[in-house]
């Protein structure tokens, strides 16, 4: 039930865009995602909702194709405090999450 | 509001030894996880109570891996004995409803 996140690592200059996908072989519920940073807890990001709309933060926005049982994160002008290790965690039901193998994001000056 | 809590942060024990960590969810959280998360993996589900009930527990190794939570509150997490393959963070995570999930600090255990 693992889903599987794509690219596996990462390197941006600041200012630089990105775009991190997760993709899972069961119907989904919802995805969340999660940033990471060594040493650290996960932090949460954003939850994306079957039938619900994009979600936006600043300049992180996610979308979700729920036909695809697809996530995409979109990281946009990157900043060095974006710079981490990001999850999706994809739930098919039964309130429990499963987690990708993680992307892991460098941001350079 | 407080966030979810964990003790002991760091611990170092050898093979066959026993060790147990414990966790306090956020407030009014019904939905409680322990994750085991290995050095480049990501977390992975080992228990989900909801309640002081059992929702899901078929990735823990039951053969040595315990969990309770009493009450619905706090919970712990206990391995007897453990073993070298054992190494890794341990966190503990609650969530209320369809909502976000918030982790804990999470426990590094380092098994000799």
């Amino acid at each position: 039930q693992q889903p599987v996140q794509s690219p596996q690592a990462v390197i941006l200059r600041e200012g630089e865009d990105a775009v991190i996908n997760c993709s899972s072989s069961k119907a989904l519920y919802s995805v969340h995602w999660y940033r990471q940073k060594h040493g650290e807890a996960p932090v949460f990001l954003m939850i994306l909702l079957k039938g619900g709309e994009q979600k936006g933060h600043e300049k992180i926005s996610a979308s979700f194709n729920e036909k695809k049982q697809q996530s995409s994160l979109y990281l946009t002008a990157s900043q060095l405090s974006y710079s981490g290790t990001y999850f999706c965690g994809t739930e098919s039901g039964a309130n429990n999450l499963f987690f990708g193998t993680g992307t892991r994001l460098t941001v350079i000056p | 509001e407080a966030g979810v809590a964990q003790s002991p942060r760091y611990k170092i024990i050898e093979k066959r030894q026993s060790v147990a960590f414990w966790c306090n969810p956020i407030s009014g959280h019904a939905t409680l996880y322990w994750y085991q998360q290995i050095l480049g993996q990501g977390p992975k589900l080992l228990i989900q109570f909801q309640n002081n009930g059992v929702v899901d527990d078929s990735q823990l190794p039951k053969d040595r891996f315990s969990a309770e939570r009493l009450k619905g509150v706090d919970s712990t997490l206990k391995i007897q004995p453990a073993k070298l393959e054992d190494s890794a963070v341990y966190l503990c995570a609650s969530r209320q409803g369809p909502n976000e999930q918030f982790f804990g600090p999470g426990t590094r255990l380092t098994v000799l």
